[in-house]
């Protein structure tokens, strides 16, 4: 069954602390990896996809097939990177453009 | 532009109560998409439209319906209000036919949250 695992709520680090926000799926074929972003009071956004391997205000994240793993990862955390994080996936060959969301992971920056 | 927007923001309903909720974009997107959130659990998909005429279910339709009114609006509907429908709601779209699909994202609107007594 197609799954994404966000295995943390909440992650509470200090500003310019580094920051790893979990992500395992699992998919037999070839997925496609997102990461979401939900800021206070402001409606979901893409923040980054694995197919770009960009960086987006900091933040990356590398496919690993082996691990089935989709991290994401910023060297210095800002107070307002503070938001709900979501990873999703969808199948490679997708016609349907259909989502799988995992739990959503509480990144909170302290001062 | 506007992107996607939804009507309610908010809405409070009884055990039994029907209700729609409303849905729209101006990107010329195909594919439309509603979710529903719920804390522990992630956004999972209600139904969906992969292009105008079509719709079908996701992974929690039961209680809900649908209908892909135009290219544009995309309704949800809710026909006898149950207390574990108490949720946000989230319409999103997506230009399914525009390009390499791997490049495009889902769009999302602000969010409908409703509660159910």
């Amino acid at each position: 069954a197609q799954r994404v695992t966000q295995p943390e709520k909440l992650l509470s680090v200090f500003k310019g602390a580094p920051v790893e926000l979990k992500c395992n799926y699992s998919y037999s074929g070839s997925p496609e990896l997102f990461w979401y972003v939900q800021y206070s009071r402001q409606r979901l956004q893409l923040l980054l996809r694995h197919i770009s391997r960009e960086s987006i205000k900091g933040f990356t994240a590398d496919l690993n097939k082996g691990e089935t793993s989709f991290h994401l990862k910023k060297p210095f955390a800002q107070e307002e990177d503070s938001a709900m994080y979501y990873c999703a996936l969808r199948h490679g060959s997708s016609n349907t453009g259909k989502l799988i969301f995992g739990q959503g992971t509480t990144l909170q920056v302290k001062p | 532009n506007a992107g996607v927007t939804q009507t309610p923001k908010f809405q409070v309903l009884k055990t039994g109560q029907s209700m729609t909720l409303q849905c729209a974009q101006d990107m010329n997107h195909n594919s439309m998409y509603w979710y529903r959130q719920d804390p522990g659990m992630g956004l999972r998909l209600i139904y969906y439209s992969a292009s105008e005429g079509t719709t079908d279910k996701g992974e929690v339709p039961n209680g809900y319906n649908v209908s892909r009114l135009n290219k544009r609006e995309f309704s949800l509907r809710l026909e006898s209000a149950a207390p574990s429908q108490t949720s946000v709601y989230f319409c999103a779209s997506l230009d399914l036919a525009g390009g390499t699909i791997s490049y495009n994202e889902q769009f999302f609107g602000p969010g409908t949250r409703l509660t159910v007594l």
